[in-house]
Parts: C-alpha cells; structure tokens; sequence
C-alpha cells in the first residue's frame, strides 16, 4: 500500500528564512505525490503536485517540492517564509482508484 | 463562488441519532470523493463517486455509513445511530476525472456526537 511519513508534528521558521517541511513515501510503481496546505476553518488547499518530469515542482504561494528517488523524498521548500505561510501542511500520495492518501500533517509556525 | 461547497458547516447531535451532510462539488467534476479527518490526523478515504457510481468504499466506512450521489452531481452522506467516535470532520472533494488531477476540496463538515 502506498504511505508517506511527515517525521516532523512542527516546524519554526522565522520570517524572511527559508523553510522546509518534510515527507517521504512508500510506493509500489510510480509515485504520484501532492502537497496540500490547510488553514484554520478553511478547506484543504492545493499547493502542487509530482507525476513525471522535473524533479523541482514549482506550485502556489512560492512554493516548490524536491522529488528525490534515491532518498524516497518530496521536501516542500520556499526561499523566504511570510508569517502568512503558518498552517498546517499535508503531503499526500495517490492511491488506487485515484484516492489519495495523506500523511499526519505538519504545523509550520513563522516567527514574526 | 464556484468551489466546492458542503452544508451544514457544523453539526451537533445525540448520541444515536442519524445525520445527513450534502455536498455540492464543483460544477462538471466527474468525480467525488468523502474524506474523514479526526484532530491531529489527515484525512482518511472513505468513499469515492465516479458520475453517479460509487466505486469504492473504505474499510473505515461502516455499516452505519451510507453516501450517494444519484444524479452525478451532489452527494450526501448519511450517519446512521451516531456514535462519539463519529465526531470529526467531514470533507468532500471532486476532480476533473483524469487520473492524477489533484483534489479541490470543500470547508468540511464538523460533526459533534454527544
């Protein structure tokens, strides 16, 4: 069965920093992977998506995930943190019958 | 606003009372697909729609639990003699229907069982 990990509950940045959340996956074939971002009272939203291609992804808001296969990784990054960006962050991989699976979510805190 | 949107927001109930939610996807998205979200945790795949077909339905999905879509367009989903371990929220989300398009969420659904 596909999985990914978010080793990390929280991450601080603070402002103008660049940040890092983690993720890695398990798959059986190609791995199909998504990052979503989700903030308080409001629905999940898209950030970006690895199928094929370039191993750099770019998405919404300046942010852009690393697929690396040797490593099993899909790091989302973004060059200068906003205090905006706090939320909490899903990685997430396809599954069969295009169901997705999400990690357990990561809380990213930018420090004014 | 032309996303996906679910009703009601919030919903509390007794303990073995049955509870609908509707979803209304986006306009054409094919697919629709209901998601379980507990405090600390990501969603879990309940069930997923392909027109007015339900095509899967997880393990998680009890006897209890029974979602339709019966004109390819919006769904319901319908907890029957809820239970505490019930309380959470429910997302809905629809996609184009090709394979590998991402998810386009709705605000969810809180539920409350007390």
């Amino acid at each position: 069965a596909q999985s990914v990990a978010q080793p990390e509950d929280q991450v601080n940045v603070a402002e103008g920093n660049p940040l890092t959340v983690k993720c890695t996956y398990s798959v059986s074939g190609n791995p199909y992977l998504f990052w979503y971002v989700q903030y308080p009272n409001r629905g999940l939203q898209f950030l970006l998506k690895y199928i094929t291609g370039d191993n750099l992804v770019k998405g919404s808001y300046g942010f852009e995930a690393e697929f690396n296969k040797s490593q099993t990784s899909f790091h989302l990054k973004k060059p200068s943190a906003l205090v905006s960006d706090s939320a909490l962050y899903f990685c997430a991989v396809r599954d069969e019958g295009d169901k997705i699976i999400f990690g357990k979510g990561t809380r990213l805190h930018i420090l004014p | 606003d032309t996303g996906v949107s679910q009703n009601p927001r919030h919903k509390i109930t007794k303990r073995g009372q049955n509870v609908t939610f509707r979803c209304d996807p986006i306009s054409e998205h094919n697919r629709l697909y209901w998601y379980r979200q507990t405090l600390g945790q990501g969603p879990e795949f309940l069930t997923y729609f392909q027109n007015e077909a339900q095509l899967e339905k997880s393990r998680l999905l009890s006897d209890r639990f029974s979602a339709e879509r019966p004109k390819g367009s919006f769904s319901t989903l319908e907890i029957q003699r809820t239970e505490q371990g019930d309380s959470a929220m429910y997302l809905c989300a629809s996609s184009p229907g090709e394979t590998n398009n991402e998810q386009f969420f709705g605000p969810g659904t809180r539920l409350t069982v007390l």
